[in-house]
Formats: structure tokens, C-alpha cells, sequence
């Protein structure tokens, strides 16, 4: 089973700086890699899918690059709506699609 | 506007049983796999199970393998999740989930419901 490895843990950054958000897998997923951003108390919402396709209604802030397996999710200049947890998940492999164990973007 | 509405979480004790279901709505439900997906207090996701659009493939966690069964009734547009012998691990919030293809195969969870919560006490 692939295994998703998420770095950092936790992100300080202050609003309007840059965040680079890394996850990788234990073996290739090719593009087949998602990333979901989740709020306190709310659903994980998709954000990006086949490694760098933002999905519908995502800001252009997002963007999402990498293949094989390392996959990179980037956010400019943060808004006070970003701070949350984000998940990366692959789907080159299933059963069972395992997600990384997130990491959190949290006001400096 | 695809929408997902869990219900059927609550309180129950070690070894009993609790019955999940997700009205789906906004899209053609039998076009489409769905999932459940679980978060533990505090913790990450984990897939636990998945169903084919005509619900005659299914896929299940480890975790919950021979305890749960995943359905679904396209006529209803509805996903069920029923969960036997529950244990204190599978205190979680359960949300249901909508794949991009219709077979249990290589996807992403495209919407996701606001989830339901189980909590079974220790």
C-alpha cells in the first residue's frame, strides 16, 4: 500500500506571504494526485486534482505541480480564508486511496 | 448544484449497530461510485468503503471489513452505510463522498456532505 508523507506538520506564515505545502509518496502515483483544504468544522473541500488542475471555483492563488513522487501545493500571498488543513490523496493505486496526514496553514 | 446530506450518526454503545445514509442530489447518482470517508477527532481521513454506480462492486477498509456493508438505492438516489459491532475506534465524523467515474477505480472525491457524527464510547 502507498504511503502519503506530508511536510511540514504545521506552516506559520503571515497574510499576504507565500506557502509551499509538500507531500510525497512511497512510491510513483504518476499525476494522479489530489489536494484538499479543510476548515475547522467544515467538509474537506477538493482544490486540485491530476497534480495541477484546480478544480471548479478554486483561486487562481492555488496551484499544484509535481509527478512520480513528489507533489508540491502552493499558495500566494495568503488570504485570512486559507488558513486550514490541507491533505494531499492519490489515486494511481487503489484500493484504498490513502490520504497524507495534512498539514496545517496557521496565522503567524 | 450537487449536494450530499448525511444522517443516521449518534450515540451507541460497544457491539451495537448504527445505519448511515446520504441523500445525493444535483447529479445522475448512478453514474457515479461514492465513498465514505471517516475522520477520527482530531485525525486524518481514511476511505472505509466504496460502491460502484450499479453498487455491484464494492471496496472496504481493513478497519471495517466484515463489519460494514456499503448500498445504495439509485431509485432513491441514496447511500447507505450499515456498521455491526461497532468499536470504540470507529468513533468518527463519516462523511459521504461522490467519485469522477462510475466504477470503483482511480478517482478523487469530487464533493463531499457535512458528515455525520458516531461516537461509540470506550
Amino acid at each position: 500500500e502507498i504511503v502519503m508523507t506530508q511536510s511540514p506538520a504545521t506552516l506559520s506564515v503571515s497574510p499576504g506571504e507565500g506557502a509551499t505545502l509538500s507531500c510525497r509518496a512511497s512510491q510513483s502515483v504518476s499525476r494522479n494526485l489530489a489536494w484538499y483544504q479543510q476548515k475547522p468544522g467544515r467538509a474537506p473541500r477538493l482544490l486540485i486534482y491530476g497534480a495541477s488542475t484546480r478544480a471548479t471555483g478554486i483561486p487562481a492563488r492555488f496551484s499544484g505541480s509535481g509527478s512520480g513522487k513528489e507533489f508540491t501545493l502552493t499558495i500566494s500571498s495568503l488570504q485570512s480564508e486559507d488558513f486550514a488543513v490541507y491533505y494531499c490523496q492519490q489515486y494511481n493505486n487503489w484500493p484504498p486511496w490513502p490520504f497524507g496526514q495534512g498539514t496545517k496553514v496557521e496565522i503567524k | 448544484e450537487v449536494q450530499l446530506v448525511e444522517s443516521g450518526g449518534g450515540l451507541v454503545q460497544s457491539g451495537g449497530s448504527l445505519r448511515l445514509s446520504c441523500a445525493a442530489s444535483g447529479f445522475t447518482f448512478s453514474s457515479y461510485a461514492m465513498s465514505w470517508v471517516r475522520q477520527a477527532p482530531g485525525k486524518g481521513l481514511e476511505c472505509v468503503a466504496a460502491i460502484s454506480g450499479s453498487g455491484g462492486s464494492t471496496f472496504y477498509a481493513d478497519s471495517v471489513k466484515g463489519r460494514f456493508t456499503i448500498s445504495r438505492d439509485n431509485s432513491k438516489n441514496t447511500l447507505y452505510l450499515q456498521m455491526n459491532s461497532l468499536r470504540a475506534e470507529d468513533t468518527a465524523l463519516y462523511y459521504c463522498t461522490k467519485a469522477i467515474v462510475v466504477v470503483v477505480a482511480a478517482s478523487y472525491f469530487e464533493y463531499w456532505g457535512q458528515g455525520t457524527l458516531v461516537t461509540v464510547p470506550s
